[in-house]
């Protein structure tokens, strides 16, 4: 069981490109947590999806981000004309359902904006 | 809104000194209380869960207790490798973490 993938570890993007963070759960688990860390603050609620289905998004900026979880593939978090104040450690985790409370993170992917 | 605070910030301990990380927490609606370990560089390790007040968790040095308002994680003589930042997490309809301790144990 390789756990909760997230590709790529580290990503630098300058300011105004696009980011795409990936994420496979692990195997049997079909509910996505993504979170984000800032330096010297705790992990932050982003967006929680199923299959082909965003729950709750409440923690997601209204412009520039946006999520997937397709019924192929991995989970996707996207941040379009990315800024300075984007880069962070973003991390997603997974669960087999709902109330699971135990999620199981992935190593995260950590974002740099030049 | 769910909120959750940890002290101290940062905690030196000299090998086999030990000590109490706190986390309290206002939720409504608290379904479950985690702890997690998280190295540089690494994702949150999960270490436990409880539910209710008066449980209690053991595993190793570690020790983790819960009341109405707080949990705390006991580390009983530690050793150089438990230094890591210590996540605590609360879950009423999300889970929500505070911003951690920060453990270091000198040999």
């Amino acid at each position: 069981n390789a756990g909760v993938m997230q590709n790529p570890r580290h990503l630098v993007r300058r300011r105004g490109q696009e980011a795409r963070l990936r994420c496979s759960p692990m195997k049997g688990h079909s509910h996505v947590y993504w979170y984000r860390q800032l330096p010297e603050e705790g992990l932050k609620f982003m967006v929680y999806l199923q299959k082909e289905n965003i729950i709750d998004e409440s923690g997601m900026p209204k412009e520039r981000f946006s999520a997937e979880f397709p019924k192929e593939g991995p989970s996707i978090l996207r941040i379009q004309q990315v800024v300075r104040g984007d880069s962070a450690a973003y991390f997603c985790a997974s669960s087999e359902d709902r109330a699971n409370y135990g999620y199981t993170f992935g190593s995260g992917t950590r974002l740099t904006v030049v | 809104e769910d909120q959750v605070t940890q002290s101290p910030e940062a905690l030196r301990l000299q090998e086999g000194e030990s000590s109490s990380l706190n986390c309290s927490y206002t939720v409504s609606g608290l379904r479950g209380l985690f702890w997690y370990r998280q190295d540089p560089g690494k994702g949150p390790e999960f270490l436990f869960t409880l539910y209710s007040a008066g449980e209690e968790k053991e595993k190793e040095r570690l020790k983790a207790t819960l009341t109405k308002k707080e949990s705390f994680l006991h580390i009983t003589a530690p050793k150089p490798e438990d230094s890591a930042t210590y996540l605590c997490a609360a879950y009423g309809n999300k889970l929500v973490f505070g911003a951690g301790t920060i453990l270091r144990v000198k040999s």
